[in-house]
């Protein structure tokens, strides 16, 4: 079945620890999301691509970074420049001309 | 202001009630409409989409865009528990792949038998 894909499920951070979440999508999609989901906060955009080795900051990238080597894949890399990174990560793609995005599962981070 | 405008409640119903759930926008360049559902700890998942103002029913759902107040509404008949969720609205001015969807906050739905 295609969708995406979003590892691990609930991640632990140590204060200072870079983490790393994953997001593989089998759709053939072009462009994809990384959000942040904070309770009363809404969805916040932090970076998204378009195409291939292309990306482009969001409206909270600080702290995050990301790449785009794979079609199916864009990784979000949590930096320890980020003061609060406990929250729920929603990975999302598009294709062209399909109706909004299709979503993962989630990865929700709690730093410890 | 804020892009998009949506009611978080909580919003409590009993089961078979007709739900209303809206979200206004400022942005006079939105053309496609979308409703998300959300579970506890879940992605979102598409629910309904729409292009520019109309209705589009499916189901038990039906989705409203007047353009000319920029106010959406997603309408539920003979709510469920199953339809105990968080309904996100979306909007944006494009659909071409790589357009960013801008959401409202959402709205927490709990229906009880």
């Amino acid at each position: 079945d295609g969708g995406i894909t979003q590892s691990p499920k609930y991640l632990f951070r140590k204060e200072g620890q870079n983490v790393t979440l994953s997001c593989e999508q089998n759709l053939n999609h072009d462009a994809m999301y990384w959000y942040r989901q904070d309770p009363g906060q809404g969805l916040r955009l932090i970076y998204y691509s378009q195409i291939v080795n292309d990306f482009q900051k969001g409206d909270i990238a600080e702290g995050y970074s990301v790449s785009r080597e794979k079609k199916e894949s864009f990784p979000l890399t949590v930096t320890s420049a980020q003061k609060n990174p406990t929250a729920f990560y929603l990975c999302a793609s598009w294709a062209r001309g399909a109706y909004g995005y299709t979503f993962g599962s989630g990865t929700r981070l709690t730093v410890v | 202001q804020k892009e998009v405008e949506q009611d978080p409640g909580p919003l409590s119903v009993p089961e078979g009630a007709i739900v209303s759930l809206n979200c206004t926008y400022s942005n006079s360049a939105f053309q496609y409409f979308m409703w998300y559902r959300q579970y506890s700890r879940k992605g979102p998942e598409l629910l309904m989409y729409t292009y520019s103002s109309g209705n589009k029913e499916d189901g038990r759902f039906t989705a409203q865009v007047d353009k000319s107040s920029k106010y959406i509404s997603l309408f539920i008949r003979d709510s469920q528990p199953s339809d105990s969720a968080t309904y996100l609205c979306a909007m944006s001015a494009g659909n071409q792949a790589g357009t960013a969807l801008i959401f409202g906050k959402g709205t927490t739905l709990s229906v009880s038998s």
